[in-house]
């Protein structure tokens, strides 16, 4: 299984950009680059996957770096609701078996 | 977007009891569900991955027979807490996807203190 290495946190204005980094040097070819949020006391939420090119949804951007070893999860403009622990996950394998780090703690300033 | 129930959303059992928790997909067919906890200011930890209709798969170290797992339809999976102690107690979520997507939905999470 890759292994992820994220920030333990990140802290951010309200209304600014968020650029939220992730290390994955040792991902399989195969694998996706998932990422989910979680907000306080709930289940957590997909925010964007992709495989090799940048990917954009209305949630997010996510920038995939060419070797593919790591990822930037970019919100464009952060808002209170933002602050949440942001997981970067490669899947593991065709059955979809998701491996939780520890993520980054993304606190939002008003 | 896809829709993932759990119900309870909090339940307090006691000591040697047994709980069930239900997971349901409310708009599509969950052909794969997956049960995870989460204890305080930890990430999620998979427990097991079930398939409509057979036997669920447990991750290393987590018991079958005190965690059991039904997934009898494709809108349904269920977790039965059994002889549930202190030590039980956790945040489990429910996920489900189906074949026409690559994402995981999550339900809300059921807390479950044993006292």
């Amino acid at each position: 299984d890759a292994k992820t290495t994220q920030p333990n946190s990140m802290e951010s204005n309200e209304e600014e950009p968020v650029h939220l980094p992730c290390n994955h040097s040792t991902i399989s070819g195969t694998d996706y680059i998932h990422w989910y949020r979680q907000l306080p006391s709930q289940g957590p939420e997909y925010v964007i996957h992709g495989l090799t090119s940048n990917v954009n949804n209305r949630m997010a951007s996510l920038a995939i770096a060419e070797d593919r070893k790591s990822s930037t999860l970019i919100l464009h403009r952060a808002t209170l609701r933002d602050a949440a622990v942001y997981y970067c996950i490669p899947e593991a394998g065709n059955n979809r078996k998701l491996i939780w780090g520890l993520g980054t703690s993304l606190a939002v300033n008003p | 977007g896809a829709v993932v129930s759990q119900h309870p959303s909090r339940v307090i059992c006691k000591s040697g009891t047994s709980v069930k928790i239900e997971c349901r997909s409310l708009d599509f067919q969950a052909t794969t569900m997956f049960w995870y906890r989460q204890f305080p200011k930890q990430s999620l930890m998979l427990m097991a991955t079930s398939n409509e209709g057979s036997k669920a798969t447990y991750e290393q170290g987590v018991e079958k027979d005190k965690f059991l797992i039904n997934h009898a339809s494709l809108t349904l999976s269920t977790l039965t807490v059994t002889s549930a102690h202190p030590e039980d107690s956790s945040f489990y979520i429910c996920s489900a996807s189906s074949q026409a997507s690559d994402e995981q939905y999550f339900g809300p999470g059921t807390r479950l203190t044993v006292t």
